[in-house]
């Protein structure tokens, strides 16, 4: 069954500590993505990646990190640099190499630091 | 970069009733135009699309318009129904551009009254 997973759904988060959100996908795309959404609001681009090995800073990259070590994977570590980090995350993927394609999202993780 | 606006933020109908939202865009290269339907607290799924070569697209209830001259793209939801109720994004891509990432607008929250 192809899709992108996250995980966690939910994720606590203490002020001051790392955390990281993960994101999967076996739709062999090039491309994947992170956004944040904020309670009505659109998404926002944190960082983009194009293929392995590589990523680009979004609009909001201050604060988060990500790697790119495997097509599948493009993990998400909010650092406790990022001030308000409490929001909906969504990671979505997208074939590269192909112009104007569908974008598939994961299911989100919800952060809340407490 | 790119920038998205969408209007209105909120829009309530009667079932049965049209909906229209509208979405402008700031770069004239763009050339993909996706709209995302977002149910609560689950992840945004493509409803229909519009590439730049086209001016409109129909799908059964919804419709996509295109003005490239006025940069402005617009969804119709024709006979309303309860289960229309959801977030729509709308969102431009320039396919060529490196990234290819898609901006997106601030979302319509649509309410169908039965």
């Amino acid at each position: 069954d192809g899709g992108i997973t996250q995980s966690p759904k939910y994720l606590f988060r203490k002020e001051g500590q790392n955390v990281t959100l993960s994101c999967e996908q076996n739709l062999n795309h090039d491309a994947m993505y992170w956004y944040r959404q904020d309670p009505g609001q659109g998404l926002r681009l944190i960082y983009y990646s194009q293929i392995v090995n590589d990523f680009q800073k979004g609009d909001i990259a201050e604060g988060y990190s990500v790697s790119r070590e495997k097509k599948e994977s493009f993990p998400l570590t909010v650092t406790s640099a990022q001030k308000n980090p409490t929001a909906f995350y969504l990671c979505a993927s997208r074939r590269g190499e192909v112009a104007n394609t569908e974008a598939f999202f994961g299911q989100g993780t919800r952060l809340t630091v407490v | 970069g790119e920038n998205v606006e969408q209007h209105p933020s909120t829009l309530s109908v009667q079932e049965g009733d049209s909906a229209v939202i509208k979405c402008t865009y700031s770069d004239s290269a763009s050339n993909y135009f996706p709209w995302y339907k977002q149910e609560l607290g689950k992840r945004p799924q493509l409803i229909i699309d519009i590439r730049s070569n086209v001016g409109e697209k129909k799908d059964q209830r919804i419709a996509v318009t295109l003005n490239k001259t006025a940069k402005h793209f617009s969804l119709h939801i024709t006979e309303t129904q309860p289960e229309d109720s959801a977030v729509y994004f709308c969102a431009a891509s320039i396919s060529w551009r490196a990234g290819n990432m898609l901006t997106f607008g601030g979302g319509t929250r649509l309410m169908v009254k039965p």
